[in-house]
This record gives C-alpha cells, structure tokens and sequence, in this order.
C-alpha cells in the first residue's frame, strides 16, 4: 500500500513557465514533508521541505503548499529553468524524530525551452 | 566538506552471488540509511543505524543485511542474489535521523 504517491510519472513545461508538481499521501500521522530532486546518474538532492504545523514554505523560485485536510502538498516552481529537468521526488516522515522517510515514485519533470 | 562517499559505483554480479556495498557518510554524521531505487518503484527504504545500531528496517527479505561502524561509515551485504535485486542502491546520511538526508550518487548493480 503506497503512503506517498505522485500519480503523474511525468510533466513537461515550457521554459518561463509554472511547473506544479503534486503529491498525496494517505497517512494522516505524517508530520514533516521534503521534495528531493535527481538528476541522471546521481543521488538525490534536498529541495525543500515543511513541517505539518505550516502550510507553506518558499525558498527562492521554489515554493511547497500542504494542505492537510486533502492531504495533498505540492511543490511550485516558478520560473522553470531547463536546468529543473530533473526527476523530483516526495517524501513524508512521521513520528517526530523517530520515522523514516516514505518516497514518492517521482515525477520527471522537462522543461523545454 | 565531502560529500556522502558510495563505493564501488557500478557492480556486475551473476544470480546466485553476494554482494557488499559501501557507504561512508558526511563527517559529524551519525545515521545512515540504506534505500534501493528502480525504475518506477521510487525510493524504497532498505534499513537505517544510528550509533551502529539499526533502527528501522523496510519490508525486504532477511538477504538484504547492514551493519554501521563506529566511525559511522555502512555497508549493506545482499545474499542470494535474484535478477529482481539489480537496482540503484543509494545510502544517505544526516546528523540525527531522517530529518533531512544527503545521499550518496550511488551503486548500480546489474545482476546476470
């Protein structure tokens, strides 16, 4: 049974354009979200992150929303760049300190310019 | 500072074999977990330790193994190993636990 899902495998935008990239998740307990980004060949990145008690972080062109009543977050970026190609991944922990991070099965994003 | 360190970075094995993957993490970092990556499956959570103890384990056979070291680096050991086992292994580490993970770029095992 998957906790964190992201029902799009993939999404291409043009370059100057708002990327939205979701992700839903079916564990109420989860309490801390993060957005990973990978490119080819290499280990995942931190993107971004949020705690349950927020509904929204932003960290330059990045911006992740929550809403915890859909349980669904989403992670905004805007502009994309062609250098934000890449596969971005969600993940959820739960249990403050003592959980493990659930992962999305990623959505590949292409921006094309 | 030098990133998490995974060793080697391509492995070829045939069915049947053992396998031992290495990690060494950040320095000052004392976690690590372990998670294989295939194509449309996500990252899977193998196992995490904590001050060489293991903490919490995913939902993979008794084949997939780790231990941590006092100086904190990992290694992961797969046993037996099946076709379904060629993945990206990737290893991960943070100061505490899961807050928020570096990981590695990996180990890409092909199994024959």
């Amino acid at each position: 049974d998957q906790q964190v899902k992201q029902n799009s495998p993939s999404l291409s935008v043009q370059e100057g354009r708002i990327s939205i990239l979701n992700c839903d998740y079916t564990n109420s307990m989860f309490d801390y979200f993060l957005w990973y980004k990978k490119y080819p060949a290499e280990g995942p990145t931190f993107l971004i992150s949020i705690s349950s008690i927020k509904d929204k972080n932003e960290d330059g062109r990045f911006t992740v929303f929550l809403n915890k009543s859909a349980k669904h977050l989403s992670l905004h970026i805007v502009p994309s760049q062609p250098g934000d190609s890449a596969v971005y991944f969600c993940a959820a922990r739960w249990g403050g300190s003592q959980g493990n991070l659930i992962f999305g099965k990623g959505t590949k994003l292409s921006v094309k310019p | 500072k030098a990133g998490v360190t995974q060793t080697p970075r391509y492995l070829i094995k045939t069915r049947g074999q053992q396998v031992t993957l290495s990690c060494s993490p950040i320095s000052g970092h004392r976690s690590v977990s372990w998670y294989q990556q295939t194509p449309g499956q996500g990252l899977q959570f193998l196992f995490e330790y904590f001050s060489e103890t293991q903490r919490n384990k995913g939902n993979f056979p008794g084949r997939f193994s780790g231990r941590q070291f006092s100086n904190s680096r990992s290694e992961m050991n797969v046993s037996t190993l099946e076709l379904g086992d060629s993945a990206l292994y990737l290893c991960a580490s943070s100061f505490a636990t899961n807050e928020k993970l570096f990981f590695g770029s990996g180990t890409q095992l092909s199994v024959l």
